[in-house]
């Protein structure tokens, strides 16, 4: 079955440095990929799209990689600032026009000390 | 201000006590979906909608009911809750095409006593 795997342990960075988080996913050929935050108490809020025909992509101090040979998405955060304290959901997506779905994985949790 | 609102954000309630959860949306989206979120599990999906009138099951749909009779409205119906429903729940929308964004609510704490 479809299984996509992210850090379970938390990520704890100081402020300043790069975090990187890693999203695995195996039994799944993904058409594209989605990066969500989820602070505590809210729902996830989308931050990014990675589609399978594109290596990289930033936002602002966010990038994230689609490697779909190593079957792994990575998602980067430079310049840390303990704001960005969340849980991060990676989310791959089948193909199907309007019908394909997305699969979440567990998240991992981020934590940047000042 | 575009935005997912469900009610209640929490709930206790004992076995066997039909609820509903609520969840409206003002974007004008087409699909609706709803998930539950357990430790360790992750969010899964329990049913959603392509549009007014079409439903279908998600991975987890057993002992929960949809219905979708307005394109803003996407009521979960708990007929008969059982402890094990007891979770995090979610409402999301996005628009037309699968890669769009989902929107979410800020979720429905539900307790099955």
């Amino acid at each position: 079955s479809q299984k996509i795997e992210q850090n379970s342990e938390a990520l704890n960075i100081q402020e300043g440095k790069t975090a990187t988080l890693t999203c695995n996913y195996t039994n799944y050929s993904p058409a594209y990929l989605q990066w969500y935050r989820q602070d505590p108490g809210r729902g996830p809020v989308f931050l990014l799209l990675i589609r399978e025909n594109e290596k990289e992509k930033r936002k602002e101090r966010l990038k994230v990689t689609f490697d779909t040979t190593l079957k792994q998405s990575l998602f980067h955060i430079t310049a840390s600032q303990p704001a960005d304290s969340a849980t991060y959901l990676c989310a791959p997506g089948s193909r199907g026009g309007n019908t394909g779905k997305l699969i979440f994985g567990q998240g991992t949790t981020l934590q940047v000390k000042p | 201000e575009a935005q997912v609102t469900q009610n209640p954000r929490y709930l206790i309630t004992v076995t066997g006590k039909k609820l509903t959860v609520t969840c409206s949306q003002n974007m004008n989206h087409e699909y609706m979906s709803w998930y539950r979120q357990d430790p360790g599990l992750g969010l899964r999906q329990i049913y959603y909608s392509m549009n007014v009138e079409v439903t279908d099951k998600g991975d987890v749909p057993e002992g929960y009911k949809v219905s979708r009779k307005e394109k803003r409205n996407f009521p979960l119906i708990l007929e008969s809750p059982s402890p094990n429903q007891t979770s995090l729940y979610f409402c999301a929308s996005r628009g037309t095409g699968s890669h769009q964004p989902q929107h979410f609510g800020d979720g429905t704490r539900l307790s099955i006593l």
